[in-house]
């Protein structure tokens, strides 16, 4: 069964700082890979994706991800953070048949320091 | 491109009444819907896989006929939560699977639909 940890459930950058978020999976074989955004009381927005060739994807608002294989991971990244970056963010793994359910990690809060 | 819509955003009822949560793709046809439901602080479960045209699939611990799902044709699924009780409560949030030529492996989200019930 497919799985997506998330390491840091809470944290906090200074405005202009870089910013990396964690995010391991476990499937079976290359997962399509996603990182969306949560705003409080909103639905998920999409800032990236991965399905296939070059593993750093860029995505909405400055931000990147790099897909590693070896290391089963998919780090979210952003040089220099903004204060409405503040949200929720979470990193899914993708069936690649089927239905493409995905999967959900628990989740990062983050939070922006003017 | 690639909206998705929920109606209504906020939902407050009694309890023992139904409740049902419509999700609608607007831009696109969407042959897979997707219920989720996240509780405070935590990630999303999903509840439920509706393909059009065909019964649901539900997940593991979800009850069926507690939330019956119709997703009978390619822009809409309802979500129906029958007997709602407070446990209920919860944000719902529902997306949708583009199946006429666009990029499939992608899931567009609605903005949820928040149900209290008292």
């Amino acid at each position: 069964a497919q799985s997506v940890t998330q390491p840091d459930i809470h944290i906090t950058v200074s405005e202009g700082a870089s910013l990396e978020l964690r995010c391991n999976y476990s499937y079976g074989a290359t997962p399509y890979l996603f990182w969306y955004v949560q705003s409080p009381g909103q639905g998920l927005q999409l800032l990236l994706k991965y399905f296939s060739g070059d593993t750093l994807v860029q995505g909405i608002k400055g931000f990147e991800a790099e897909f590693k294989r070896s290391q089963s991971s998919f780090n979210l990244r952003k040089p220099s953070v903004h204060w409405s970056d503040a949200a929720e963010y979470f990193c899914a793994v993708g069936a690649r048949a089927g239905s493409y359910q995905l999967t959900f990690g628990k989740g990062t809060k983050l939070s922006v320091i003017p | 491109g690639a909206v998705v819509s929920q109606h209504p955003s906020w939902v407050i009822c009694k309890s023992g009444t139904s409740v049902k949560i419509e999700c609608r793709s607007l831009d696109f046809q969407a042959t897979t819907m997707f219920w989720y439901r996240q509780f405070p602080k935590q990630s999303l479960m999903l509840m439920a896989t509706s393909n059009e045209g065909s019964k649901a699939t539900y997940e593991q611990g979800v009850e069926k006929d507690k939330f019956l799902i119709n997703h009978a044709s390619l822009t809409l699924s309802t979500l129906t939560v029958t007997s709602a009780h407070p446990e209920d409560s919860s944000f719902y949030i529902c997306s949708a699977r583009d199946g006429a030529g666009g990029v499939v492996e992608t899931q567009y989200f609605g903005p949820g639909t928040r149900l209290l019930v008292l």
